[in-house]
């Protein structure tokens, strides 16, 4: 079975502190994914990164970043959190295979910032 | 540009009762189709896609979806509820012209499964 990790279930930040959100995928995918789900809005793109050292922006990229300096592993970085950043964040990963794949997503890590 | 609708913000149905959680997508092209179910406190799991062929899709847990490309829907249905199928589901496309990386996913539908 596909698996991917998140580094944490729950986090709570301060207003202006940095964040970084780590997942790490177990199945050699070239596609990851980071989404940020809200009540009534489902999920939304932030980031993906279909090679090591390759990203492309989402949606709503502002106020985050991302690193992918390995293929297994890809980290969400909020510069300087802010409240409207609490949300629940989902990584996700899928192999290339045209545009039919599904994606494996990760348990989710949900962040409150104070 | 690419939409998903889930009109039913909730869905209702009595255990043993068949189901169905509603989806319309827009997109140019033939999409890629998916449905994902949230049990409380997980992750999304795949459930099942449509990529080309066979209108009606089987997937997992006994959930099957029929793409109808005349109506741009995409429900999930089941025949006979459990209550352990209370979840959020969500409904998701992708258009075939946009690198295969863009995924648009619904608002999701709560199903409540009752005894």
């Amino acid at each position: 079975d596909v698996k991917v990790t998140q580094s944490s279930r729950y986090l709570v930040k301060r207003t202006g502190e940095k964040v970084f959100l780590e997942c790490v995928q177990d199945m050699d995918h070239e596609n990851m994914f980071w989404y940020r789900q809200d009540p009534g809005l489902g999920l939304r793109l932030i980031y993906f990164s279909y090679d090591v050292k390759m990203k492309e922006k989402g949606d709503i990229p502002e106020g985050y970043s991302v690193s992918r300096e390995k293929k297994e592993r890809f980290s969400l970085i909020l510069e300087s959190a802010s409240t409207n950043q609490t949300s629940m964040y989902l990584c996700a990963s899928g192999a290339v295979w045209g545009g039919g794949y599904e994606q494996y997503f990760g348990p989710g890590t949900r962040l409150t910032v104070t | 540009a690419q939409s998903v609708a889930q009109p039913e913000d909730q869905v209702n149905v009595a255990e043993g009762n068949p189901l169905t959680v509603k989806c319309t997508y827009s997109v140019s092209g033939n999409p890629y189709l998916f449905w994902y179910v949230q049990y409380p406190n997980r992750g999304l799991q795949f459930l099942l896609k449509y990529i080309t062929g066979d209108n009606l899709v089987k997937g997992s847990y006994g959930f099957e979806a029929e793409f109808n490309k005349s109506q741009t829907s995409f429900h999930l249905k089941k025949p006979s509820a459990l209550v352990s199928d209370s979840a959020l589901y969500f409904c998701a496309v992708r258009a075939p012209n946009t690198g295969g990386f863009k995924t648009i996913f619904g608002a999701g539908t709560r199903l409540f499964v009752k005894a």
